[in-house]
C-alpha cells in the first residue's frame, strides 16, 4: 500500500524560505517512471500544481513559480523535499505531495496534506 | 499556463445522474488522452477517480465514468447518492511538460 505524508512548518513569515518534506511507503523512487508531485490548495480555492521529481531525477516545475521553486529526492530515506524562497501571504495553502503512476502521467495516491500560514 | 474551466458548482438528486465539464485547449486536454479527475471531500487527501480521461481504478465505482470530445473532458456520475457530495477537481497534463487543474465543482446531493 502507497503513502505518502507532508511535514515542515505550520506558519513562516513573509520572505522566508518554506522547506516541506514528503517521506512515503509502499514505492521506490528509482522505480522506472514513478514520480513524486507536490500540489498545493489555498483556502477556498483550486489545486494548483507546483513541482514534481522523477525516479531519474528529471524536474519540472510551475512555470509561474519556476524562479522559486527547488525538488530534491534522498531515494535512501524514502523523501522529496521541496523548498520555496520568497514566502508570501498569498502562499498561504495546504500543501500536498502525490505519487505519480508511472509511465502514465496522473497522480493516483496523495498525503492528507499540510497547511503553511504566511504571516509575520 | 490557465486553469482548466469548470463549473463552479451542480447539483442533483439521489439517484438522479449529473455531468461535470472541464474545458481546456488543445495544449492540454485536447491534446492528450492525460485527463485525470479527483473527488476531495475538505480536509482529506485528494481521491483519483478516473485516469486517462475514461479509466476506472481499481475500487472505484463504476457510477463514475469519463469522457473527451475536443477540448473538453467530461466526468458523470450516476445513481448519485449523499456520499458523492465532494469537490471535483479535473487535471491534465499540457505540451510544456506540466500539470494543469480545473478550478473545481463543488457537487450538492439535494
Amino acid at each position: 500500500q502507497i503513502t505518502l505524508k507532508e511535514s515542515g512548518p505550520t506558519l513562516v513569515k513573509p520572505t522566508q524560505t518554506l522547506t516541506l518534506t514528503c517521506t512515503f511507503s509502499g514505492f521506490s523512487l528509482s522505480t522506472s517512471g514513478v514520480g513524486v508531485g507536490w500540489i498545493r490548495q489555498p483556502p477556498g480555492k483550486a489545486l494548483e500544481w507546483l513541482a514534481l521529481i522523477y525516479w531519474d531525477d528529471d524536474k519540472l516545475y510551475s512555470p509561474s513559480l519556476r524562479s522559486r521553486l527547488t525538488v530534491t529526492k534522498d531515494t535512501s530515506k524514502n523523501q522529496v523535499v521541496l523548498t520555496m524562497t520568497n514566502m508570501d501571504p498569498v502562499d498561504t495553502a495546504t500543501y500536498y505531495c502525490a505519487h505519480l503512476r508511472g509511465p502514465h502521467l496522473y497522480f493516483d495516491w496523495w498525503g492528507q496534506g499540510t497547511l503553511v500560514t504566511v504571516s509575520s | 499556463q490557465s486553469a482548466l474551466t469548470q463549473p463552479a458548482s451542480v447539483s442533483g438528486s439521489p439517484g438522479q445522474s449529473i455531468t461535470i465539464s472541464c474545458t481546456g485547449t488543445s495544449s492540454d486536454v485536447g491534446g492528450y488522452n492525460y485527463v485525470s479527475w479527483y473527488q476531495h471531500h475538505p480536509g482529506k487527501a485528494p481521491k483519483l477517480m478516473i485516469y486517462d480521461v475514461t479509466n476506472r481504478p481499481s475500487g472505484v465505482s463504476n457510477r463514475f465514468s469519463g469522457s473527451k470530445s475536443g477540448n473538453t473532458a467530461s466526468l458523470t456520475i450516476s445513481g448519485l447518492q449523499a456520499e458523492d457530495e465532494a469537490d471535483y477537481y479535473c487535471s491534465s497534463y499540457t505540451s510544456s511538460s506540466t500539470w494543469v487543474f480545473g478550478g473545481g465543482t463543488k457537487l450538492t446531493v439535494l
